[in-house]
């Protein structure tokens, strides 16, 4: 059973350019989430799925940010047009319906210049 | 997102010593609380999981949760170098998890 992948695991990026990143989950999860983690700080909610469905999404994900989930296997979380504060670590955890345990993935470490 | 405090670090423990670590939060009606150990620049990794009131161990790692006080700790026993690491805990809200800010153990050996 392999674990929850992400990609990239880093990306540097300039000001007002656009990112997308991949996760994968671990197979048969059907809940995915999308955290985000900067320095000395836990992790952070953004938005999770079931299958394909977008249950919640934080009300600090600004609508420069999307994410989709179109087969219920993998998600991209894409945002626009990114700013120096976009900088963190980007974490996807997946989860099987009915338990409790969410486990994440390597993370996408962001830096925007 | 629901409340979660820990114990500010860094703790420094002796090798072999005891590490104990803190978490209050403020939902009364939280269920499933977590402990994840993080290593410098990686992603938090599962170690503990408690749903009901009392002791929970797992090899050197025992987790308490006292849901009146609601308040979990982690004790980890024989503290190793290894172990030293920043210790985050989470508490569901709902489907998703609130951490605290976590609490940097370091193991001196």
């Amino acid at each position: 059973d392999t674990g929850v992948s992400q990609d990239p695991r880093h990306k540097i990026t300039k000001r007002g350019q656009n990112v997308t990143f991949r996760c994968d989950p671990i197979s048969e999860h059907n809940r995915l989430y999308w955290y985000r983690q900067t320095l000395g700080q836990g992790p952070e909610f953004l938005t999770y799925f079931q299958n394909e469905a977008q249950l919640e999404k934080s009300r600090l994900l600004s609508d420069r940010f999307s994410a989709e989930r179109p087969k219920g296997s993998f998600s991209t979380l894409e945002i626009q047009r990114t700013e120096q504060g976009d900088s963190a670590m980007y974490l996807c955890a997946s989860q099987l319906a009915g338990d409790y345990e969410q486990y994440f993935g390597p993370g996408t470490r962001l830096t925007v210049t | 997102q629901k409340e979660v405090e820990q114990n500010s670090g860094p703790l420094s423990v002796p090798e072999g010593a005891i590490a104990s670590l803190n978490c209050t939060y403020s939902d009364r009606g939280s269920q499933s609380f977590f402990w994840y150990r993080q290593y410098s620049g990686k992603s938090p990794e599962l170690i503990m999981s408690i749903y009901s009131n009392g002791d929970k161990e797992d090899g050197r790692f025992t987790a308490q949760l006292n849901k009146a006080s609601q308040y979990v700790s982690l004790l980890i026993r024989d503290s190793q170098p290894s172990d030293s690491a920043t210790y985050l805990c989470a508490v569901n809200d709902d489907y998703k998890l609130s951490f605290g800010a976590g609490t940097t153990v370091t193991v001196r050996a």
